[in-house]
């Protein structure tokens, strides 16, 4: 089973400022397996990036995933009240197609 | 537009057996790989299943807390996707979500069903 660790588990930042979360695979993964997703309360989570680094349809552009291997990162460059949220990566190269336990971004 | 809609969530006792539909639309279902994924009140996202399309061999695999009592099977007449859970246990009690990933494309949702399992 592939492991997949984000850090940190909480980031706390202003708005304007930039957000850097990392997903740690145990296992390299194919990177067109990885997804990111964004999930506020009382919400099915929403797709932001699939194959690593495209972004989905309507995600803004300051939303970038970037990464191979056994390492991915989830930038977001300026940070808006509407992006404090808790973040997942998940990959589906191997069943168990495994999440990540999330990074809440919250507000400092 | 691909949609999935879930449905026959519920309140269910220990013990007891329930089984959800989610209905597809919006693209060519039986070529599709189908996945369960559930989160518990307060909890993160779990993977419970997926299911292959019948051309890949129509296969099953399931996480571990789930496998012998969870069964996915699919109705490519009605684009439907099934959950039958059986031996329910208050640990099962979640929202469950189907979702369909396509490498390359992207990966869709449904809305949730909510399953709580208590006495």
């Amino acid at each position: 089973e592939i492991v997949l660790t984000q850090s940190p588990g909480t980031l706390s930042l202003s708005p304007g400022e930039r957000a850097t979360l990392s997903c740690r695979a145990s296992q390299s993964i194919n990177s067109i397996y990885l997804a990111w997703y964004q999930q506020k309360p009382g919400q099915a989570p929403r797709l932001l990036v699939y194959g690593a680094s495209s972004r989905a349809t309507g995600i803004p552009d300051r939303f970038s995933g970037s990464g191979s291997g056994t390492d991915f990162t989830l930038t977001i460059s300026r940070l808006e009240p509407e992006d404090f949220a808790v973040y997942y990566c998940q990959q589906f190269g191997s069943s168990p197609y495994t999440f990540g336990q999330g990074t809440k971004l919250d507000i400092k | 537009e691909v949609q999935l809609v879930e449905s026959g969530g519920g309140l269910v006792k220990p013990g007891g057996s329930l089984r959800l539909s989610c209905v597809a639309s919006g693209f060519t279902f039986t070529n599709a790989w189908m996945n369960w994924v559930r989160q518990a009140p307060g909890k993160g996202l779990e993977w419970v299943g997926r299911i292959k399309s019948k051309t890949d061999g129509g296969t099953t695999d399931y996480a571990a807390p789930v496998k012998g009592r969870f069964t996915i099977s699919r109705d490519d007449s009605k684009n439907t996707l099934y959950l039958q859970m059986n031996s329910l246990t208050t640990e099962d009690t979640a929202v469950y979500y189907c979702i369909r990933y396509k490498p390359l494309e992207g990966v869709y949702w449904g809305q949730g069903t909510l399953v709580t399992v208590s006495s």
